[in-house]
């Protein structure tokens, strides 16, 4: 069973950088199949999708945040992260991880395996 | 960037009834769209992909279609767990973009 699991400070002093990691268990961040990607939901409102990772370390990024972010992944320890600079309060959110899942005949099949979730406050 | 619109914005129904639910592109997806439910506090669940595949787990009562621009889907008959917010998602190219939702609450 595939299990995704966020962890990160859950509150964030508003200019400094969020970082936050996603453990991967069940399947391997150096699968061909799997992009690594990150999602958030402000209170009360909808799904953002702010971007993926690779295994080969190729990213995209949402284009307005693409300035402040970075991700990497770290296959010793199966797992990828996220950072995010100069936070505001408008990035106060809940910050999912998600497998974005293209099958072996290249369609891809959906987010199919989501993380519980972690939020972050940004507050002086 | 694809901008995905749903309607309505809530949909108040009744247990056992039906309900239909919309999304559409802002440009062509072929069936490039997927559909996932979130309870409170809870993380979005996949339910539908290529607009019309249910996955593993999700019930034969829901049923996506549609093609190209415009998709929906359908809860036959409502049972306690439909109720609950719905998102659908292109993944015709990047940036994946998600529709607004919509909230389908007791009537």
């Amino acid at each position: 069973q595939v299990q995704l699991q966020e962890s990160g400070p859950g509150l964030v002093k508003p200019s400094q950088t969020l970082s936050l990691t996603c453990a991967v268990s069940g399947a391997s961040v150096t699968s061909s199949y799997y992009y690594w990607s990150w999602i958030r939901q402000p209170p009360g409102k909808g799904l953002e999708w702010i971007g993926y990772i690779y295994r080969s370390g190729n990213t995209y990024y949402n284009e307005a945040l693409m300035s402040r972010l970075s991700m990497s992944v770290d296959t010793s320890k199966n797992q990828f992260s996220l950072q995010l600079s100069s936070v505001t309060a408008a990035d106060t959110a809940v910050y999912y991880c998600a497998r974005d899942h293209q099958s072996w005949n290249g369609f891809f099949v959906g987010l199919d395996v989501w993380g519980q979730g972690t939020p972050v406050t940004v507050s002086s | 960037e694809i901008v995905m619109t749903q309607s309505p914005g809530t949909l108040s129904v009744s247990p056992g009834e039906r309900a239909t639910l919309s999304c559409k592109a802002s440009q062509t997806i072929s069936t490039n769209v997927a559909w996932y439910r979130q309870k409170p506090g809870q993380a979005p669940m996949l339910l539908i992909y290529g607009a019309s595949t249910r996955a593993i787990d999700t019930p034969d009562r829901l049923s996506g279609g549609g093609s190209g621009t415009e998709f929906t889907l359908t809860i036959s008959s409502l049972q306690s767990e439909d109720f609950a917010v719905y998102y659908c998602q292109q993944y015709h190219n990047w940036p994946r973009t998600f529709g607004q939702g919509t909230k389908v609450e007791f009537k």
